[in-house]
């Protein structure tokens, strides 16, 4: 059973247009992380969340964390070819480890 | 700073042999170093929980003797694919968790490509 469900699972856009990303789980984790992985390299984190209901932004990302704590989600604004990735989110609970997502591929074309 | 490497970056080994690869903290002391495996297009999949100076923990399904892990140091985890078989190939991922075990920061080195021919 996947504990953590992310959607779409692949999503090809034109650069200038917006996106959201979804990271769904019957769980309810300590804080949710967001990583943007290229092609042959490792994930980068992007952004942590730990209160639930709370909203970071990161330039044009807004990543917001359900009031529950249950689910996450990603926006992009206006999106770039650069932005082009596997976007994973990851759920932790307490200090153990990160449980991740089956990932979002996001293709942007020029 | 909080930088991970992984060497080798890409490796090519033959059916029957054994492949070591290596994880390393370079700016910061790692107690605890987490092994991932990634086939391609999909997430990561943790292999086993590495504890310096103590056995690693390993998921279900993963097994223990032909993957060997060792922590000897705060800054090095290797992880060895014994008598490696085509399934085995993947992409392998460390990642290391700087300082005490209350932090749930963790940091990902960049990947080595398993190719077992």
């Amino acid at each position: 059973t996947q504990l953590l469900e992310q959607s779409p699972q692949f999503l090809s856009i034109q650069e200038g247009e917006n996106l959201t990303v979804y990271c769904n789980s019957s769980s309810v984790f300590s804080s949710l992380q967001w990583y943007r992985q290229e092609p042959g390299e490792g994930p980068v984190l992007l952004v942590t969340v730990v209160t639930g209901g709370e909203v970071k932004k990161l330039k044009r990302l807004t990543f917001q964390f359900g009031d529950a704590r249950k689910d996450s989600s990603l926006h992009i604004t206006a999106a770039q070819p650069g932005d082009t990735g596997l976007y994973l989110c990851a759920g932790v609970k307490g200090y153990s480890t990160l449980t991740f997502g089956k990932g979002t591929m996001l293709l942007v074309s020029p | 700073g909080a930088v991970v490497s992984q060497h080798p970056s890409r490796v090519i080994c033959k059916s029957g042999t054994s492949v070591k690869i290596e994880c390393r903290s370079l700016d910061f002391q790692a107690t605890t170093m987490f092994w991932y495996r990634q086939f391609p297009k999909k997430s990561l999949m943790l292999m086993a929980t590495s504890n310096e100076g103590s056995k690693a923990t390993y998921e279900q399904g993963v097994e223990k003797d032909k993957f060997l892990i060792n922590h000897a140091s705060l800054t090095l985890s290797t992880l060895t694919v014994t008598s490696a078989h085509p399934e085995d190939s993947s992409f392998y991922i460390c990642s290391a968790r700087p300082g005490t075990a209350d932090t749930y920061e963790q940091y990902f080195g960049p990947g080595t490509r398993l190719t077992v021919t």
